[in-house]
């Protein structure tokens, strides 16, 4: 089955660290490019993060940069998203989905709270 | 950045109408090279993760239902749901990605009148 399973989603305090999972499945992971978007409880989404099929490249919306980085680890079939320095902002329902531009398959989400 | 606006931010359609939703961009996304538009439309419904409705403008994905399209060039978009059905109800995000970073509308929501 093709699938995205994320997971590593808490409630953390604000300054604090988190690192979310991806497990992929059912598909080629390794040929394509995965992102992160996000949803903040009750809004729109925003994407948050890129990385290119080898890892060599990443891309990053100006508000996580130097905060949060993107990682892959294509013999797991899986992508990772550390977070440092955590906002109440950064509070939100974080997505994996497939590809770099527009985004075929996404998984279920993984809620990150941010809050004192 | 490049600003993605929807219009309007919801609308309540009867069952079997037409529902047509509008997106905006402050720059051009049309890759004239190709005579591609870089956009893509998104269903969410209540609860649900969003699924990609539309790619490149007008390219319906794989087992989207004919009755949505996509259309407009450049900076203006337009996407339509030729007869709505109960199912249809649900959040419509345009996103595009003609340069990073990748930014999304603010979404329309689609309701039962």
């Amino acid at each position: 089955e093709v699938k995205l399973v994320e997971s590593g989603g808490a409630l953390v305090q604000p300054g604090g660290s988190l690192r979310l999972s991806c497990a992929a499945s059912g598909f080629s992971f390794n040929k394509l490019w995965m992102t992160w978007v996000r949803q903040a409880p009750g809004k729109g989404l925003e994407w948050v993060a890129n990385i290119n099929e080898d890892g060599s490249e990443e891309n990053y919306v100006a508000s996580v940069e130097g905060r949060f980085t993107i990682s892959r680890d294509n013999a797991k079939n899986s992508l990772y998203l550390q977070m440092n320095v955590l906002r109440v902002e950064d509070t939100a329902v974080y997505y994996c989905a497939r590809r770099g531009d527009d985004f075929d398959l996404w998984g279920q989400g993984t809620l990150v709270s941010v809050s004192s | 950045d490049i600003v993605m606006t929807q219009s309007p931010d919801s609308l309540a359609v009867s069952l079997g109408e037409r529902a047509t939703i509008h997106c905006k961009s402050s720059q051009n996304i049309l890759f004239t090279s190709d005579n591609t538009n870089y956009l893509a439309w998104y269903q969410q419904r209540p609860g649900q993760p969003p699924k990609l409705l539309i790619y490149l403008g007008s390219r319906r994905q794989s087992g989207v239902p004919d009755r949505f399209s996509g259309s407009g060039s450049g900076t203006d978009f337009t996407l339509t749901i030729s007869s709505l059905r109960a199912e249809d109800v649900a959040v419509y995000y345009c996103q595009q990605y003609y340069n990073a970073p990748l930014t999304f509308g603010g979404g329309t929501r689609v309701e039962i009148k």
